[in-house]
């Protein structure tokens, strides 16, 4: 079984330019995730979407970030325009879904590696 | 507001000793208490878990344990392998459905 799939896995970019990453979960998992991991720091949460609906976005800089999961399953994490302190690691995890008091283990994609120049 | 504290940041050890990793967590309705192993340039992968139902949990070399009145879970490996050497996160679900990481203990192995 394939797991959680993303790419690009490296972007360089110069500062002010746009970037977007996407990313493929494992299928039949309704929860999606997208997470920063600064260097040496461990995975921050930026979204979370059950299905199609963002349902913590909270710490989502919303002046320049933006996502999407249209049709629930893929999901596009944008940045623009990028700032030198945008480069990390984005990293996309997938679960099956919380119901109740049930946590359910996330899967983490490989990530990506962004370098704002 | 909601964190994890996870000490120590670094961690060298003999390989056959024992490492401990200690996290402090805020959440007092906190249920679920994961561990993740990161090893350089790949994905955080869950190596063991702990509900709050439950104050310890072993498997093989790996354990848990979980003392949710100082809020406090701890993470033992013995017999420590050259594999074993990554980056460690504790992490929690805090009440509002979010998983909070800790800031990540290194640990090394010496030959």
């Amino acid at each position: 079984e394939a797991g959680v799939v993303q790419s690009p896995r490296y972007k360089i970019i110069e500062k002010k330019q746009p970037v977007a990453f996407w990313c493929n979960p494992i299928s039949g998992h309704n929860t999606l995730y997208w997470y920063r991991q600064n260097l040496g720091q461990g995975p921050e949460l930026l979204i979370r979407y059950e299905n199609e609906e963002a349902v913590d976005d909270s710490q989502l800089p919303k002046d320049r970030f933006s996502a999407e999961r249209l049709k629930g399953v893929d999901s596009t994490l944008k940045i623009q325009p990028a700032e030198l302190g945008d480069s990390a690691v984005y990293l996309c995890a997938s679960s099956l879904g919380l119901a109740g008091s049930t946590y359910n283990e996330q899967f983490f994609g490989p990530g990506t590696r962004l370098t704002v120049l | 507001g909601e964190n994890v504290e996870q000490h120590p940041s670094t961690l060298s050890v003999q390989e056959g000793d024992s490492a401990v990793i200690k996290c402090t967590y805020s959440d007092s309705a906190s249920n679920y208490f994961p561990w993740y192993k990161q090893e350089l340039g790949k994905r955080p992968q869950l190596i063991i878990d702990i509900r709050s139902n439950v104050g310890e949990k072993k498997d093989q070399r790996i354990a848990v344990t979980l003392n949710k009145t100082a809020k406090h879970f701890s993470l033992h490996i013995t017999e420590t392998q050259p594999e074993d050497s990554a980056v460690y996160f504790c992490a929690f679900y805090s009440s509002a459905s979010k998983i909070i990481f800790g800031s990540g203990t290194r640990l090394s192995i010496r030959p």
